[in-house]
Parts: C-alpha cells; sequence; structure tokens
C-alpha cells in the first residue's frame, strides 16, 4: 500500500538558517511520482516540484532543493538561508503511474520561520 | 486569472442544509477531483472524474455527492451537512498522465463551517 510519511509535525528555526523536512514514502511500484506543495497561511496549496521514480537527480531551484534517494525511499526538501514567507504546512505527496486519482498526501509538517 | 477556481471561499451554514461548493478550470484538463483536508490529517480524496462521464468515488464519499457538469466544471455537494464535514475543501485538475509525470492544479480552497 501506499503511504506517506512526514515525520516531523512542527518546526522552528530562526530566519537565516537551512532546515530541511524530511519525507519517506513506501510503494510497490516501479513507476512513481512524488511532489511538493507548500500551504502558507492564506490556505492556497502552492505547487513547488514533482520527481518521477526514475529521475534520482537532486534539483535546486534557488534557497530550495530536494534530495530523492530511492535507496532510503526518502525526497527530503531543504530550505537554504530560510526567510520569514517560508513560514508554511509543506504537504509531501506521492502517486503511481496512470493512477493519479490515487495521489496519497502525508500529513504535513508546519514550519515556523522565527525573525 | 487563476486557472481553478472555486466559489465559495468561505461559507458557514447549519446541520442538515444543503451545500454546494463549485470548482471551475480553465486549464482544459478532462480530470477534476474534490479533496477535504482536516488539520494533522492532511489532503483525503471525496470524489473525481476522468472525463464527464465517469465520476468516481475517493475513500471518504459518505455524505458527498459530485456532479460534473461540463469539462470545466465540478460540483460538491453535501446533502445534509453536518459539524464533523466542517473543513476546508480543494477542487483539483490534472493533466493527462502517460509518458509525462503528472501534476495537479489546485483551487484556493473553500472553507466550510457546518454549525
Amino acid at each position: 500500500a501506499q503511504k506517506v510519511t512526514q515525520a516531523q509535525t512542527e518546526i522552528s528555526v530562526v530566519e537565516k538558517e537551512d532546515v530541511t523536512l524530511d519525507c519517506v514514502y513506501e510503494t510497490r511500484d516501479t513507476t512513481y511520482y512524488l511532489f511538493w506543495y507548500k500551504q502558507p497561511p492564506s490556505g492556497e496549496l502552492v505547487f513547488l516540484i514533482r520527481r518521477n521514480s526514475f529521475d534520482e537527480q537532486n534539483e535546486i531551484s534557488g534557497r530550495y532543493s530536494w534530495n530523492f534517494q530511492k535507496s532510503t525511499s526518502s525526497f527530503n526538501f531543504t530550505i537554504t538561508a530560510s526567510q520569514v514567507v517560508d513560514s508554511a504546512v509543506y504537504f509531501c505527496a506521492l502517486s503511481e503511474k496512470n493512477r493519479d486519482d490515487k495521489i496519497i498526501f502525508g500529513k504535513g509538517t508546519r514550519l515556523h520561520i522565527l525573525p | 486569472d487563476a486557472d481553478v477556481t472555486q466559489t465559495p471561499r468561505n461559507r458557514i451554514t447549519k446541520t442538515g442544509k444543503r451545500i454546494m461548493l463549485e470548482c471551475s478550470q480553465t486549464k482544459g484538463h478532462d480530470r477534476m477531483y474534490w479533496y477535504r483536508q482536516d488539520p494533522g490529517l492532511g489532503l483525503r480524496l471525496i470524489y473525481y472524474s476522468f472525463d464527464v462521464k465517469d465520476i468516481n468515488k475517493g475513500e471518504i464519499s459518505d455524505g458527498y455527492s459530485v456532479s460534473r457538469q461540463a469539462q470545466a466544471k465540478f460540483s460538491l455537494s453535501l446533502e445534509s451537512a453536518i459539524p464533523n464535514q466542517t473543513a476546508l475543501y480543494f477542487c483539483a485538475t490534472s493533466d493527462t498522465p502517460g509518458l509525462a509525470t503528472p501534476q495537479k492544479f489546485f483551487g484556493p480552497g473553500t472553507r466550510l463551517t457546518v454549525l
């Protein structure tokens, strides 16, 4: 069965610190997709990244970076030099190929960036 | 203009009332979804539709119904609202799966409170 675990319920860091949000997933499929979404206090869901299971390259986008490791079934998200505007709930999600109706979300990590 | 819109954005209603939440999209996607978000539980799928004639139940469809009036419109109804249906509701669309990695596009959410 598919499962996404975000073990960190809530994290607080001081502005400019780096912070890593953990995501561990379970699936029996060999082809699957992983996502990260951001939900700021305003409530909308903002798409950040998607990765398919055949692409293990790490990705960097500005202050954001993602570390995908199939060997440990992890897809961790790092924010470098955090800013107050990064304060939000972050969701990791998983779906199987051709089963995007079955996108499974983790329970989210609430990130507080303290000024 | 937003690609996926939801109306209303906020709604307070009483137990037993019938409520309809509406979703419209301009992305031209065939696939549309309704999710519910509760604190600490992430997002859970209520209903999904792969085209106008194809509607399917998600993991928590009891107490809800949907209508796909057109490719661009997907409505969620609560026939007789109850307090535990108080939640944040998201509509989403996705591009067609296949070789490409699917991506979901979320609406801004509707905050529903049932008293």
